[in-house]
């Protein structure tokens, strides 16, 4: 059974930090992996979409990475901004369905 | 990009009353559509997947009898809780997906259901 964990649980980080999250999954055998972020109360907002055969994905100030063979990916998130503070999750798709993280919840302190 | 929309957003209802949601793909067809149940500071899990015309498949502890969900067409899926009670109270999500295998979900904006 596919298991994602995201690390760290919380973030707190000044403005205009450079940013770094985790995750890993157990399963290599995935179509894709996706990074969301979730603001309170709210559903989600697809952020990048890697497909099993890429490293990694820009958009913006982010980028995410993805090695397969050691079940890691990372999203990186340069100069961060106050609105940037929101819980980011990662989910991996083995097959149709989304397995995802508990997530990292995030704070760009101004 | 493609949007998804739920209604109710928000929903209120007495302990053995009947609600039920709608998720409907707005600008594409959806083959997919799934349901997500989320508790407060916690991931989202999987309920349950269904396709257009066939019976919704549902993740191992999950009562297929008190959540009804029923997908009549590309663009609409609905899930009824039945009987609810105030543990079934949370946040309830769903996403469409076009065709099948790995392929990009998009969430709907999620309904919150509070169960009194």
């Amino acid at each position: 059974k596919q298991e994602v964990t995201q690390i760290p649980a919380a973030l707190s980080v000044p403005e205009g930090e450079n940013l770094v999250l985790n995750c890993s999954f157990t399963d290599s055998a995935i179509y894709n992996l996706q990074w969301f972020r979730q603001d309170p109360g709210k559903g989600l907002t697809s952020l990048l979409l890697i497909q099993s055969s890429q490293r990694e994905q820009t958009s913006g100030r982010l980028n995410a990475s993805l090695d397969k063979s050691s079940g890691r990916s990372t999203l990186y998130i340069a100069a961060s901004q106050p609105g940037d503070s929101a819980t980011y999750l990662c989910a991996v798709s083995p097959a149709r369905q989304l397995t995802f993280g508990s997530g990292t919840q995030l704070t760009v302190l101004p | 990009g493609a949007v998804v929309s739920q209604h109710p957003s928000r929903v209120i209802c007495k302990s053995g009353t009947s609600v039920k949601i709608e998720c409907r793909s707005l600008d594409f067809q959806a083959t997919t559509m799934f349901w997500y149940r989320q508790f407060p500071k916690q991931s989202l899990m999987l309920m349950a997947t269904s396709n257009e015309g066939s019976k919704a498949t549902y993740e191992q502890g999950v009562e297929k009898d008190k959540f009804l969900i029923n997908h009549a067409s590309l663009t609409l899926s609905t899930l009824t809780v039945t009987s609810a009670h105030p543990e079934d109270s949370s946040f309830y999500i769903c996403s469409a997906q076009v065709g099948t295998g790995g392929y990009e979900q998009y969430f709907g904006p999620g309904t919150r259901l509070t169960v009194t």
